[in-house]
């Protein structure tokens, strides 16, 4: 079994839906991210978490929203989806790394959304 | 301001023609340099994590090296199945959750 599943693998809906992405994972990490991946722009960060109490936002937050439901399950919500969100959606999970270091990230297979 | 370039954007080999892809950084303090496999529709597998200039990593036909403004990901004797987009992601320190991360090289191997 995976250790990073997202569901649902792919969406399509409207503008003005509300919308829930979930991640799952399995390796026992505490830090979990969102990222979207554009054509020519590349992975950018939307949210993450460093625990279940820990939430901040990346550099693209505006119209998304987070929960960090337990270690595991981590959410996206796009709260009135729009055209331009269209993109591929990548859950991550990475591990702390300790005291001035910082581990690898591993991504789940992604979810493709389409806003019609 | 903190920056990853990637290149060549795009590169097509023959099977058993050795090249390099380039990761060119600019952070204020890095903490970290990871490579990543993506293929088509799928995500981010990691390959390798560098930490300091000097340091290299190997796996199967693929070596990664780390100086102080960028990183080389050598391909050698390249197959067919090594066709993928490969990633470059930088830490740049502090304590945040985020990469930054390049645009890719797609890479093609022909038979």
């Amino acid at each position: 079994d995976a250790d990073v599943t997202q569901t649902p693998r792919n969406r399509i809906t409207k503008t003005g839906k509300r919308i829930m992405l979930e991640c799952s994972q399995t390796k026992g990490h505490d830090r979990m991210y969102w990222y979207r991946q554009d054509p020519g722009l590349g992975l950018r960060l939307i949210y993450y978490s460093f625990d279940v109490k820990d939430i901040n936002k990346g550099e693209i937050s505006d119209g998304y929203s987070v929960s960090r439901q337990a270690q595991a399950k981590f959410s996206l919500s796009l709260e009135s989806a729009i055209p331009n969100q269209t993109a591929l959606y990548f859950c991550a999970t990475s591990d702390f790394g300790g005291r001035g270091s910082y581990n690898e990230q591993f991504f789940g297979p992604g979810t493709r959304l389409t806003v019609l | 301001e903190d920056q990853v370039t990637q290149s060549p954007e795009a590169l097509r080999l023959q099977e058993g023609e050795s090249s390099s892809l380039n990761c060119s950084y600019t952070v204020s303090g890095l903490r970290g340099l990871f490579w990543y496999r993506q293929d088509p529709g799928k995500g981010p597998e990691f390959l390798f994590t560098l930490y300091s200039a000097g340091e290299e990593k190997e796996k199967e036909r693929l070596k990664a090296t780390l100086t102080k403004k960028e990183s080389f990901l050598h391909i050698t004797a390249p197959k067919p199945e090594d066709s993928a987009t490969y990633l470059c992601a930088v830490h740049p320190g502090g304590n945040t959750g985020k990469l930054i991360f390049g645009q890719g090289t797609t890479l093609q191997v022909k038979p």
